[in-house]
């Protein structure tokens, strides 16, 4: 099984709501990733997890909360967000982090409108 | 800075023909992948080389490493409409944690 799901695959939200993005994998991977990406750019870097810890935070607003409940779950929480946030949001999934050669298996990704 | 700098970034050929997409940096990377993404979607992982002069095949599609490490090319043997979509080449170097994405070539084969 090489799959990652995220729910829900779209979500419409105004700037003063409270969701959350879930993400799952049960491959056995140690290391999450979160990345936004706008329409016709690459993946931008957001968020890396490692053995369900906090590795890397590229600088991301406070307003996106993540959080690795186990290592088969990562959640992304938003609140009062801004429409320029509206983006894809992907979770990605690898055996470890920093080994130098790994593959990421992406998600189908959440469609996230603000509004 | 782009470290990984990929051309072209526009392809739009006829069903039938071949094309080559480039991945070029100045920096050696440790390994690279390719990926294909599709509109909504997420990426979808197509290959991984490690070894510099590696060459991979999937199908009609060619994957080669340079033998510095530093570029990588994508050859698609008679194109066909099912492969159009966004191919993204990421490298990841040597001491750092981070992936490192181009800005992809989006690619549209005309049936």
């Amino acid at each position: 099984d090489t799959e990652v799901t995220q729910t829900p695959k779209h979500l419409v939200m105004g700037m003063t709501n409270k969701k959350s993005l879930k993400c799952e994998q049960h491959m056995g991977h140690r290391a999450m990733y979160w990345y936004k990406q706008k329409a016709k750019k690459p993946p931008e870097l957001m968020f890396v997890y490692s053995y369900e810890k906090l590795s890397i935070n590229e600088s991301v607003p406070s307003r996106f909360s993540p959080e690795c409940p186990n290592s088969s779950l990562l959640n992304l929480h938003l609140h009062a967000l801004q429409p320029e946030d509206s983006a894809l949001y992907l979770c990605a999934s690898s055996q470890v982090v920093g080994r130098g050669s790994y593959e990421q298996y992406f998600g189908p990704g959440t469609r996230l409108t603000v509004t | 800075t782009q470290l990984l700098e990929q051309s072209p970034q526009f392809l739009s050929i006829q069903e039938g023909e071949n094309l080559t997409v480039y991945c070029n940096s100045s920096s050696v990377f440790s390994s690279l992948q390719w990926y294909r993404q599709e509109p909504g979607e997420g990426p979808v992982l197509l290959v991984t080389v490690v070894t510099g002069g590696e060459v991979k095949k999937l199908k009609r599609l060619t994957f080669q490493f340079g033998d510095a490490r530093k570029d990588s090319s994508l050859h698609i043997t008679a194109a066909q409409p099912g492969d159009t979509g966004l191919y993204l080449c990421a490298g990841i170097k040597n001491r750092d944690d981070k992936i490192i994405f181009g800005k992809g070539t989006r690619l549209h084969i005309l049936p």
